[in-house]
């Protein structure tokens, strides 16, 4: 069965430093992976996506994510964090041929002047 | 382009009672999923409609329903209400029914049940 582990539900960064929003996965098959940006009150933003082309996934904003067999691992990066990254960040997996998204339970990013 | 659209934005209403949360996906978009975000949650899966067809149902109870129309737009009907239901609730359309076409994900319907 498919599921998803995000590491530390609160992260703080300064602003300008680097970001590192973790995820872990559980697949019986090379999954699809997406990483979403939630603001308060509104729905979900794809950030990027792997799905089995290139590793180093490159997403808006600044964002990107590589995956890792070996490691069964997603984790999003930005180099410099902005105030505006303020939000909650969810990791999903989806397996090939199945038609739903398994979320992660989020990480809420803070970001200090 | 108009993204996923969801109807109405807020709504309260008593246990006991029934809701139906309206959906239009994105233009050409033939797949709709719902999902249940509780609050500090993350998004639980319920259903996903393809071409007018349930594609999968997720560990919900049977009080859930939904239906996909035509025009691709999809309702979601919950019965019975429930406390715990208060949730928001939302809407991803997609190109297609399988998990590499990216999702897109609707504004969300707060429920709150009292």
């Amino acid at each position: 069965a498919q599921s998803v582990t995000q590491l530390g539900s609160h992260v703080s960064v300064s602003e300008g430093a680097l970001v590192l929003l973790r995820c872990n996965y559980s697949s019986s098959v090379p999954p699809y992976l997406f990483w979403y940006v939630q603001y308060p009150n509104q729905g979900l933003q794809l950030l990027l996506k792997y799905t089995s082309a290139a590793t180093l996934v490159k997403g808006i904003n600044g964002f990107e994510a590589e995956f890792k067999k070996s490691e069964t691992s997603f984790h999003l990066t930005k180099p410099s964090a902005h105030m505006s990254d303020a939000a909650e960040y969810f990791c999903a997996v989806s397996e090939p041929g199945t038609y739903k998204y398994i979320f992660g339970t989020g990480t809420r990013l803070k970001v200090l002047a | 382009d108009a993204g996923v659209t969801q109807s109405p934005t807020h709504l309260i209403k008593t246990r006991g009672q029934q809701v139906t949360l309206r959906c239009s996906p994105i233009s050409g978009h033939k797949s709709v999923s719902w999902y249940q975000q509780v609050l500090g949650q993350g998004p639980q899966f319920i259903f996903q409609y393809y071409e007018k067809e349930e594609r999968g149902r997720g560990n919900f109870p049977d009080r859930f329903s939904a239906r996909q129309f035509p025009n691709y737009s999809s309702e979601l009907n919950v019965n019975a209400l429930l406390l715990g239901d208060s949730a928001l609730y939302l809407c991803a359309s997609s190109l297609r029914d399988r998990g590499h076409y990216e999702q897109y994900f609707g504004p969300g319907t707060r429920l709150t049940v009292t």
